[in-house]
Parts: C-alpha cells; structure tokens; sequence
C-alpha cells in the first residue's frame, strides 16, 4: 500500500547534536512537507519542497535543515542552533489532487 | 495572509449527540480548500472530509458534514451522533496559494472528548 514513513517514532537528542529524522513516500507525489506540532497546538510548517532538489523555508525554519535528493525522500535534520527541538513533527506530501494530502505518523523527538 | 481559528480549545459531549466544531478562516484568495483532520491520541492525522471555495453544497462524509458559510467564512464541522471512538483533537486546516506554492494552513485545535 502507498503512504508515507516516518522514522523513528521516537528520538532522544542530547543537547548540541544534530538528528535526523526520515521521511520517505512511495505516492509519486511531487510536494512534501514539514511540520512541527507542539502539546496542545497547532501545526506549523518548517519546510516544504515542490520538486526534487529544491525546497523553501516555512514558518519556523531556523535551527533546521532539509534535503531533496530523490521524489521520495525529504529528510529533516534538527541542529544544535534549534533551541527548543523537543517536539512531535509530522511529514506530509501532496499530489495536484483535489485533497491530496498523506501524513506520516509522525516522529516525537525529546531533547534529554 | 491566511488564517484559521478555531475558538473552542475544549469540548465535552454525551455519546450519541451531535457535535459542532467552529473554524472560521482569512483570506483574499478566491480559490481554496477547506479541510478537516482527526488527531487520535497516536499523533497521526487523518483526512476527515474536504470542501472546496467553490463547491455550492455542504461537504458530507457519513457522520461527518461540513457547514460552509463563504460569507461569513466558516467551515464547521459537524459530527451526528457521536462516538467514544470520536474523542480526539480536530483541526481545521486551508489550502491556498502562498508565496507561489500550496500550503496548508492550520488551526489550533479542539480537543472533543466523548462522555459514555
């Protein structure tokens, strides 16, 4: 079945490291996303990427990074200059369909 | 810019009524959409039904049915005789044309608990 991967579910970072959290869909779709949801709120988006080797930043882009190497994959690296990492974050992608959107299940990331 | 708002961070309902859940939004697009996910407590999202600026009818999906007001630029959800299995946080989410990309935009959240 198609969908999107999210790997891992959970993560612990010590404070100053980078991680890195996976995204891969086997949708064909174009555009991925993603998004950082805090307890209690919202989503906002961090990055998103309409095409392979080209993406922008969101809302809330400072202190990550990402890459878009293949249509599948859309991998989001958290540094050491993002001061409040702890959070859960969901990856989503999209087609030019009319409510095209697939989340993943998200990763809770926990900075120790 | 693009806004939605849900005002409601907390609802508790008997099972089996029905439920109301308040999104109104902002923008100056003329073409959007207008969406509705469940958030069980596992953090995954789930696609609960759609309505588009320039559908003329209300959305339904099952229980689920979506009152669209354009004027007043509400969407709310309505849920018809609710489930334990319905208590979760809702968001209310709007795709539109931002910066020359489609984004989705989303709300704070309600938290629908379901009382036995």
């Amino acid at each position: 079945d198609g969908g999107i991967t999210q790997s891992p579910k959970y993560l612990f970072r010590k404070e100053g490291q980078n991680v890195t959290l996976s995204c891969e869909q086997n949708l064909n779709h174009d555009a991925m996303y993603w998004y950082r949801q805090d307890p209690g709120q919202g989503l906002r988006l961090i990055y998103y990427s309409q095409i392979v080797n080209d993406f922008q930043k969101g809302d809330i882009a400072e202190g990550y990074s990402v890459s878009r190497e293949k249509k599948e994959s859309f991998p989001l690296t958290v540094t050491s200059a993002q001061k409040n990492p702890t959070a859960f974050y969901l990856c989503a992608s999209s087609s030019r369909a009319v409510y095209g959107y697939t989340f993943g299940s998200g990763t809770r990331l926990t900075v120790v | 810019a693009q806004k939605i708002t849900q005002t409601q961070p907390g609802m508790f309902v008997q099972e089996k009524e029905a439920v109301t859940l308040d999104c109104t939004y902002d923008t100056s697009d003329q073409s959007y959409g207008l969406f509705w996910y469940k958030q069980p407590s596992s953090g995954e999202m789930i696609f609960l039904i759609y309505q588009g600026s320039y559908d003329e009818q209300n959305a339904t999906e099952g229980r689920y049915s979506l009152n669209f007001q354009k004027a007043r630029k509400s969407a709310n959800l309505v849920i018809s005789a609710s489930q334990l299995g319905d208590s979760a946080m809702y968001f209310c989410a709007m795709r539109g044309l931002i910066q020359g990309a489609q984004k989705l935009v989303f709300g704070q959240g309600t938290r629908l608990t379901i009382n036995p």
